[in-house]
């Protein structure tokens, strides 16, 4: 039972454009949510959070999205540029401190 | 240390053998998570250390799998008669272990592989 899905596993974008990464979820308890960026042979890194009392956190290029209606949230970057290129990973948590991820994606920046 | 550390970084091991990986938290960071990452999927959650607290085991895939904290500090998961598909990146990260502070640190991970 996935709880966290990220469908696109994959997306390409131009430098400068945005890019924009998607997620849903199914637990309703679930009231914090994370995106986490990861470079190869690294581990994830923390890059953005919302709560859900929010529906929207911006934090320079990095802007997150919340729906709860629909359970869904995205990421937007922009500009995108040639270094955010990484695998992203959405999370959410509920009510605790274990993070359910979803499959990732991969985001390739074209110069 | 500055960061979450993880050893061996890479490790091939024999289908059958047993293995053991390590992963030194943040020094004051109370909670400790091990995730692995299978080629081409997400992050599976496989167990949760909370202070003394009794660890959240439902992640682990079966009873080849275990996971110990001593000290409250280093953590170490072992991998019983491992079997090809055990073969994974296996992530360690800490946290403060409070709402506010979601943002797990982790490691760079030990990269799993049975042959």
């Amino acid at each position: 039972d996935q709880q966290v899905k990220q469908n696109s596993p994959s997306l390409s974008v131009q430098e400068g454009r945005i890019s924009i990464l998607n997620c849903d979820y199914t637990n309703s308890m679930f009231d914090y949510f994370l995106w986490y960026k990861k470079y190869p042979a690294e581990g994830p890194t923390f890059l953005i959070s919302i709560s859900s009392i929010k529906d929207k956190n911006e934090d320079g290029r990095f802007t997150v999205f919340l729906n709860k209606s629909a359970k869904h949230l995205s990421l937007h970057i922009v500009p995108s540029q040639p270094g955010d290129s990484a695998v992203y990973f959405c999370a959410a948590a509920a009510a605790g401190n274990k993070l359910t991820f979803g499959g990732g994606t991969r985001v390739l920046v074209k110069p | 240390g500055a960061g979450v550390s993880q050893s061996p970084s890479n490790k091939v091991t024999e289908k059958g053998k047993d293995v053991e990986l390590r992963c030194d938290p943040i020094s004051g960071h109370t909670a400790l998570y091990w995730y692995r990452q299978s080629l081409g999927q997400g992050l599976e959650f496989l167990i949760y250390f909370q202070g003394n607290s009794a660890p959240d085991k439902s992640g682990l895939p079966s009873d080849r799998f275990s996971a110990e904290r001593t000290g409250g500090s280093v953590s170490t998961l072992t991998i019983q008669r491992t079997q090809q598909e055990d073969s994974a990146v296996y992530l360690c990260a800490s946290s403060l272990a409070r709402r506010s502070s979601y943002g797990y640190t982790f490691g760079s991970g030990t990269r799993l592989t049975v042959v």
